[in-house]
């Protein structure tokens, strides 16, 4: 059973477009976060959501708009692709208010804006 | 501000070769170290997590270390094989941070035969 998953695992669009990625986590923790690994493999957190509240916003372009429905579900909503928006964006789940669990991650959604 | 180092960027060792990756942290106030391992066009793959009180962790040809106070980790790798080749990934959950982890650089490694 795969315990962070998201959709699609490729994405490519052109600029200007919208689009959204999806993930869920079958693994029961109360806390999702989006990460984005640029060109240089950096990875750095965007998002985190602690049962469907929003808990951390890392000085993100509004063109982002997270979306959480349940706490096993957040959607990342993209406006207005730009060129710079290229990258590997990971999902990823843990337990909040334990911080001695460990993080689950997703296998990653590559976008590319052309 | 959290930041995290890892050192080499890059290493290439023969099979067999025992390694050591180096991580390294700014601020002491963690509540756990986590390493990862990232192969090409995948996700990340938990390896290890390291408490904040704990001075290491073992897990078949692993073993990571701590010492928080110097803000310093280490992963070990024993025998090493090519099926370990992949960057490797360490990332601190400071406290305060609101349970998100924050990455190093990583190191690519390629064991080859």
């Amino acid at each position: 059973d795969t315990a962070v998953s998201q959709t699609p695992k490729y994405l490519v669009t052109q600029m200007g477009n919208d689009k959204s990625i999806k993930c869920e986590q079958n693994l029961g923790h109360d806390t999702m976060y989006w990460y984005k690994q640029d060109s240089k493999k950096f990875l750095k957190i965007m998002f985190s959501y602690n049962n469907k509240e929003l808990i951390i916003n890392e000085t993100v372009p509004n063109r982002f708009s997270p979306k959480s429905p349940d706490k096993a579900h957040l959607n990342l909503h993209i406006n207005s692709l730009e060129l710079g928006d290229s990258a590997v964006y990971f999902c990823a789940s843990s337990v909040r208010g334990q911080p001695n669990t460990e993080a689950f991650f997703g296998q990653g959604t590559r976008l590319t804006v052309v | 501000k959290q930041e995290v180092t890892q050192i080499p960027a890059a290493l290439s060792v023969p099979e067999g070769e025992n390694l050591v990756l180096n991580c390294s942290f700014t601020d002491s106030a963690i509540y756990n170290l986590q390493w990862f391992r990232q192969d090409p066009g995948k996700g990340l793959t938990s390896l290890l997590l390291i408490q904040s009180s704990q001075r290491e962790q073992t897990s078949g040809r692993l073993n990571a270390s701590l010492d928080k106070s110097s803000g310093r980790s280490t992963l070990y790798i024993a025998a090493s094989q090519p099926g370990d080749s992949a960057t490797y990934l360490c990332a601190v959950e400071a406290k305060g941070g609101g349970n998100k982890l924050t990455f190093g650089t990583g190191t690519q490694l390629k064991v080859e035969l």
